[in-house]
């Protein structure tokens, strides 16, 4: 079975700090790891997977994140976050069985 | 993000109702999907559809019964829902059912049931 982790509900940076939204998961095989962005009022946005290769991938609006193998874990990090990122972050996994399954979600807020 | 339209975007009912949620997708993919978004919980998989086959029913009760006309529009019955049944239903779609294919959603449709 598969599952996904996002161990903290709220994020909070200062704009211009880096940011980091976590994710840990479970699969039996090899991993497909997305995320997700989530404005109010809106639908699930993609911003980025890791099917296979380079271990670090780069999405948009400035995003990247790092798969670890040893750590089972792929978060989301930013080198300067704008206010304009505050919103609701899902991780999301998938193998090569089971359909897509999502964190419960990071709510990430950045402060002027 | 006019790829994926779901209507009505707010809809409230009562428990004797029925109604039906509409997605439309503009994107020429083949798999769509009807997720249920409550507050705190990750999303709910209810239902998966690849050229028009349902493939995916997640234990679903069966006051949701889907349907997809073909491979661009999906829509969702609903029939004496209970108030719990109350989240934000979300439409999405994919390229294909494949492990590497993300998912484009929709605005979603905001339900209250009374």
């Amino acid at each position: 079975a598969q599952s996904v982790a996002q161990p903290e509900d709220q994020v909070n940076v200062a704009e211009g700090n880096p940011l980091t939204v976590k994710c840990t998961y479970s699969v039996s095989g090899n991993p497909y790891l997305f995320w997700y962005v989530q404005y109010p009022n809106r639908g699930l946005q993609f911003l980025l997977k890791y099917i296979t290769g380079d271990n670090l991938v780069k999405g948009s609006y400035g995003f990247e994140a790092e798969f670890n193998k040893s750590q089972t874990s792929f978060h989301l990090k930013k080198p300067s976050a704008l206010v304009s990122d505050s919103a609701l972050y899902f991780c999301a996994v998938r193998d090569m069985v089971n359909d897509m399954r999502f964190g419960a979600g990071t709510r990430l807020t950045v402060k002027p | 993000e006019t790829g994926v339209t779901q209507t009505p975007r707010h809809l409230v009912m009562g428990m004797t109702n029925k109604k039906s949620l509409k997605c439309e997708q503009h994107l020429g993919h083949n798999a769509m999907y009807w997720y249920k978004q409550s507050a705190k919980k990750p999303l709910e998989l209810m239902f998966v559809y690849s050229l028009e086959e349902r493939v995916e029913n997640n234990s679903v009760p069966s006051r949701f019964s889907p349907e997809c006309p073909n491979s661009s529009h999906l829509f969702l019955h609903l029939h004496t829902l209970q108030p719990e049944d109350s989240a934000l239903y979300l439409c999405a779609s994919s390229q294909a059912r494949g492990q590497s294919n993300e998912q484009f959603f929709g605005p979603g449709t905001r339900l209250t049931v009374l």
